[in-house]
């Protein structure tokens, strides 16, 4: 079975780091492209960032560039994302999500997700 | 970027009967290879999203056939031809072209 587990959320102030983790289970990580997406609070989502199977290409929403960095361990089944810089905007569920092809950006698998506040 | 419109926003629906919802691009979705990289996802009450179609109107493993999709370049529509008390919940569209990948703002389905 398919399983993406994230972990890393919680209360950080603004201008604070955090980093998020995914561990798989049920797939082989290094044969899949990966995203995160995230929600904020009653709002709709928003894709943030994907990379390729052995981390060598990344791509970011504008709103993330230059904050945000995603990263992958193979070995440890794991995908990261490390927030620098964070804002109050930042503030929503992040999800990790499995690319179902490498070719285009569906996801063919979710996370349950972790929450990101960011306040003072 | 590519902006993805939904129509309506919100939808009651009656148990067995069918519903719609439609989706446009800004800009066609539609890729050299024939396929127009459009994707539906749901997201019940307290869940994660979970994919119903991509490629426009490939529906995704485990998806029960009343769910389908149709369309090409920048209209698509997904229709459920007779609906459940379990579809409820929010559905968005999601252009799966390009990065960044663009979502529609969602439509709401709930039962009247």
């Amino acid at each position: 079975e398919v399983q993406l587990v994230e972990s890393g959320g919680g209360l950080v102030q603004p201008g604070g780091s955090l980093r998020l983790s995914c561990t798989v289970s049920g797939f082989t990580l290094r044969s899949y492209w990966m995203h995160w997406v995230r929600q904020a609070p009653g709002k709709g989502l928003v894709w943030v960032s994907r990379i390729d199977n052995d981390g060598s290409y990344t791509t970011y929403a504008d709103s993330v560039k230059g904050r945000f960095t995603i990263s992958r361990d193979n070995a440890k089944n794991t995908l990261y994302l490390q927030m620098d810089s964070l804002r109050a905007e930042d503030t929503a569920v992040y999800y990790c999500a499995r690319d179902a092809d490498g070719m285009g950006g569906t996801a063919d698998y979710w996370g349950h997700g972790t929450l990101v506040t960011v306040s003072s | 970027d590519i902006v993805m419109t939904q129509s309506p926003l919100s939808l009651p629906v009656t148990p067995g009967e069918p519903a719609s919802i439609s989706c446009r691009s800004s800009q066609s979705l539609l890729h050299s290879d024939g396929y127009s990289y459009l994707d539906w996802y749901l997201q019940k009450p307290g869940q994660s999203p979970q994919l119903l179609i991509h490629l426009a109107s490939r529906r995704a493993s485990g998806v029960p056939d009343r769910f389908s999709g149709s369309g090409s370049g920048t209209d698509f529509t997904l229709k459920i031809s007779r609906v459940e008390a379990e579809d409820v919940g929010i559905y968005y569209c999601m252009q799966a072209l390009q990065a960044p990948f663009t979502f529609g703002p969602g439509t709401k389905v709930d039962i009247k």
